[in-house]
């Protein structure tokens, strides 16, 4: 089955710098790839995905980026601001959702 | 906005007991699913459910089991409780499958 790592685990940056977090999936039929963040107290919300004809995608300051050749996808979050601080998580899919170990993201103000 | 409900935030149950986890989505999705998170493992998956009456097997089945008898419902059953089945536990919904799964808030259950 698929596997997805994500690195790494924890991550601190300066409000205003720019953070980037790391997935490689191993199943070469995966063909979505979400983006979760997920809060205190809350589930995990969609923030971003990209699809597998896709190299890269934007939306405001959160973009993705995929290189299907070396099964590897990103998640950039530029001008970091003290909300973004929150749990994210990548997924690959090929019938199911398959989910990283999460990247616990802190802003220091 | 597509909503996932689940019954409870917070469950403490004995070992042994028969735990019930319920999970309500209002969008008409066919398809959904629990999760198990802990720290260090991210999501793992349970069970799922494409349809009505109809569930597979996720990653980590052992020691749970589902039902789904209505579209928009979808049960989470520990047999008998243990304590390494402390844990969030997260429902979710999808519809077609290039769109992103909706999530339910989550249930803490704590097995004592």
């Amino acid at each position: 089955g698929e596997n997805v790592e994500q690195h790494p685990s924890t991550l601190s940056v300066q409000e205003g710098d720019s953070a980037v977090i790391k997935c490689t999936y191993s199943d070469s039929a995966s063909n979505y790839f979400p983006w979760y963040k997920q809060e205190l107290g809350k589930g995990p919300q969609l923030i971003i995905d990209i699809r597998s004809n896709v190299g890269e995608k934007k939306d405001q300051r959160i973009a993705v980026t995929l290189n299907k050749t070396a099964k590897h996808f990103s998640l950039h979050i530029t001008e970091t601001q003290p909300e973004d601080s929150a749990v994210y998580f990548c997924a690959a899919y090929y019938e199911k959702l398959t989910f990283g170990t999460g990247t616990r993201l802190t802003i220091i103000p | 906005d597509v909503k996932v409900t689940q019954s409870s935030r917070y469950l403490v149950k004995r070992t042994g007991e028969k735990v019930f986890l319920e999970c309500v989505q209002d969008m008409d999705h066919e398809n959904m699913f629990w999760y198990r998170q802990d720290p260090g493992l991210g999501l793992r998956l349970i069970y799922f459910s494409y349809d009505v009456k109809m569930k597979e097997k996720g990653d980590i089945p052992e020691g749970y089991s589902v039902s789904r008898e209505k579209k928009e419902r979808f049960s989470l059953i520990l047999e008998s409780a243990s304590t390494n089945q402390t844990s969030m536990y997260l429902c979710a919904s999808g519809g077609p499958r290039y769109y992103g799964y909706t999530f339910g808030s989550g249930t803490r259950l704590t097995v004592v």
